[in-house]
């Protein structure tokens, strides 16, 4: 695709529900973050990965939080025993290793996770 | 880590007049500072950077400059138009040995353009 892909665009979820949310990056790109975003604030690291490696996860709140990149292509971010402090906007962005895009984040439109 | 402040949070100028928005960083060996533009319920999209070998760069109606001393930079917007409405971000990386892949992102500007 053109463009960084994330599904679902919205996702209303009970407390206590486990959510999963899916990230389509660019493809080629071998570096990919996830960054949540509450409402009026700027985007805060979560994770990144580097092709199939999770070489820093120390932006996940909780150990409730986990992300995979099992073939180093799509990624998916998945919450367990969501809490109402869980919802925000959950940001992929995905980056190239090599020439001019090295350090420019292409980021996705988000997936807008509600917890009642 | 990094630590990212931006001012003002909320920016309000007549359309044609220019607007400024600054940021500060912490880490001394950053060396990478893009900005983000996000309109409402959009993703956030790159529309400069700049790396520490430079002092300024332009790209039409926009510009931003870096002081490496005082570690902040700015983003200059010239002629602002209504379609420049959005909130704007500045960053820088998480970690200074990294290629800038990782940022760490300020508390953005909300830029109102009135017509």
């Amino acid at each position: 695709g053109a463009g960084v892909s994330q599904s679902p665009r919205y996702k209303v979820a009970k407390r206590g529900q486990d959510v999963a949310l899916r990230c389509d990056p660019i493809s080629g790109h071998v570096s990919l973050f996830w960054y949540q975003q509450a409402l009026g604030q700027g985007p805060e690291f979560l994770t990144y990965f580097q092709n199939e490696a999770q070489l820093d996860k120390s932006g996940l709140p909780s150990d409730r939080f986990f992300a995979e990149r099992p073939e180093g292509s799509v990624s998916t971010l998945k919450i367990q025993r969501t809490q109402q402090e869980d919802s925000a906007v959950y940001l992929c962005a995905s980056s190239g290793l090599s020439g001019g895009a090295l350090g420019k984040l292409f980021f996705g439109s988000g997936t807008q996770l509600s917890v009642l | 880590g990094e630590n990212v402040e931006q001012h003002p949070s909320t920016l309000s100028v007549q359309e044609g007049d220019s607007a400024v928005i600054k940021c500060t960083y912490s880490d001394s060996a950053s060396n990478y500072f893009p900005w983000y533009k996000q309109e409402l319920g959009k993703r956030p999209q790159l529309i400069i950077d700049i790396r520490s070998n430079v002092g300024e760069k332009k790209d039409q109606r926009i510009a931003v400059t870096l002081n490496k001393t005082a570690k902040h930079f700015s983003l200059h917007i010239t002629e602002t138009q209504p379609e420049d409405s959005a909130v704007y971000f500045c960053a820088a990386p998480q970690r200074s040995n990294n290629a800038g892949n990782m940022l760490t992102f300020g508390g953005g500007t909300r830029l109102m353009v009135k017509p």
